[in-house]
């Protein structure tokens, strides 16, 4: 059973560029959540996605965007990119959002974003 | 809203020894806490959850934390390190949201 698979491992970008970031969830679940982790910092909150649609939001411009695929997989998009965005990019996933704080969140291995 | 603090942001120990590594958090509703390790290059892995019942929680890889209320902490500790426990650890708290603190190294040396 695969858990977590992220896509790519790595990208480089240059400014004002805009990206694409894959996630494919651990069998069985339908929630993604995706972080945002910069260097000698913990874990940001960006979105989370259920039932193909933005269900919570962090602190995030709207240059960064998301979507849900009818299979649970899902995509973080970052437009107009600057520096400041170089960052490593975590998917989580889990089971059924708003059943409780049970549904343990699984992580992927990460894309780590660099931008120039 | 919910915050983190991990006040060390490294923590240096010989093998065999014991750890503490401290985690507050401030919340104005009841949250749920988490232990996450991240090995370099590798996503999070969770280590223990608290969310109801007995405030001593074990996880795996021989570690536990304590959930006090009236401290607002949740430390997080082993007995005896190993070299592989060298990885960067992170507190979490959730209400509505997983909320992260800034994470500790834990760098451990023969």
């Amino acid at each position: 059973d695969a858990g977590v698979t992220q896509s790519p491992t790595h990208l480089i970008k240059t400014r004002g560029q805009q990206v694409t970031l894959r996630c494919s969830p651990k069998s069985g679940h339908d929630t993604v959540s995706w972080y945002q982790q910069a260097l000698g910092q913990g874990p940001q909150f960006i979105f989370q996605y259920y039932e193909e649609e933005e269900r919570q939001r962090g602190n995030f411009p709207d240059r960064f965007s998301g979507h849900q695929f009818p299979n649970y997989s899902s995509e973080l998009n970052v437009n107009a990119l600057l520096l400041g965005d170089s960052a490593l990019y975590l998917c989580a996933s889990s089971l059924a959002m708003g059943t409780g704080v049970n549904n343990e969140q699984f992580f992927g291995p990460g894309t780590r974003l660099t931008v120039l | 809203a919910q915050s983190v603090t991990q006040l060390d942001s490294q923590v240096p120990v010989f093998e065999e020894a014991p750890v503490e590594l401290r985690c507050n958090y401030s919340s104005s509703v009841s949250v749920y806490l988490f232990w996450y390790v991240q090995y370099p290059n590798q996503g999070l892995q969770l280590l223990l959850k608290y969310l109801s019942g007995s405030t001593l929680v074990k996880g795996i890889n021989g570690f536990e934390a304590e959930f006090n209320k009236s401290q607002t902490s949740f430390h997080l500790r082993k007995p005896s390190v190993h070299i592989s426990d060298t990885a960067e650890y992170f507190c979490a708290v959730r209400a509505q949201k997983l909320v992260f603190g800034t994470g500790t190294r834990l760098l451990v040396s023969p």
